[in-house]
């Protein structure tokens, strides 16, 4: 898989929207980018996951560079209760059980 | 809620003893993931059941051993317990084999501590 670095930490004030990025250059055509939160010792909360196109659910959007190679989370209107540890994590197609976890970007809402 | 229930919440065991963690799967969800966050280490993957039938082993110890039995609840068991193996313990489950569009949800975790 698809190596991801993400930046270890971010702020957010409460009410804005929170960018988080993740760079995954070395990522195959064939690779899936999956997003996750982990809200303290509780168990991750999946969010979003993409191939190329942009994506959009209720808790967030997923935006992908053309070349594929970064992309950026977006809460859109952040709140206390979002922070958390988010990982960006990339899977390959065919059988791929797995997630590979890296170490995040621990995401401060504050008010 | 994801839907996928782990117990106990909590375990507090010595060393050298075995422990059994339990994880029932979302409805409908044929896979069971084990995972093991721990201080040091981070989120890391154990082992993977498709149906009773393990499909793919990560960093699972030979000490540790698992099983999903015919209604896909499935077991972890832990033995001779050391301190290094307290951490929290996810489960996740999914719907098919585990293909890269075959979303993982988990669970709330067990947090073993050994003595």
């Amino acid at each position: 898989d698809a190596k991801t670095t993400q930046p270890p930490s971010m702020d957010c004030a409460e009410g804005r929207a929170a960018n988080l990025p993740c760079n995954h250059s070395t990522i195959s055509g064939n690779e899936y980018v999956y997003w996750y939160r982990q809200i303290h010792s509780q168990g991750p909360q999946y969010i979003i996951h993409g191939l190329k196109n942009n994506e959009t659910n209720e808790m967030a959007s997923l935006i992908i560079t053309e070349d594929r190679k970064s992309s950026t989370l977006i809460l859109p209107h952040a709140t206390l209760r979002d922070t958390a540890v988010y990982y960006c994590i990339v899977r390959v197609t065919g059988t791929a059980s797995k997630l590979t976890f890296g170490t995040g970007t621990r995401l401060q809402v504050t008010l | 809620d994801s839907g996928v229930t782990q117990t106990p919440k909590h375990l507090i065991t010595a060393t050298g003893q075995r422990v059994t963690l339990r994880c029932s799967p979302r409805s409908g969800d044929l896979s069971v993931y084990w995972y093991q966050q721990s201080l040091d280490q981070g989120l890391q993957f154990l082992i993977h059941y498709y149906n009773g039938e393990e499909r793919a082993k990560g960093n699972i110890l030979e000490r540790f051993s698992a099983q999903q039995f015919p209604d896909l609840h499935s077991e972890l068991n832990l033995s001779s317990l050391e301190l290094g193996d307290s951490a929290l313990y996810f489960c996740a489950s999914s719907q098919s084999g585990g293909h890269s569009t075959d979303t993982q949800y988990f669970g709330p975790g067990t947090r073993l501590t050994v003595l």
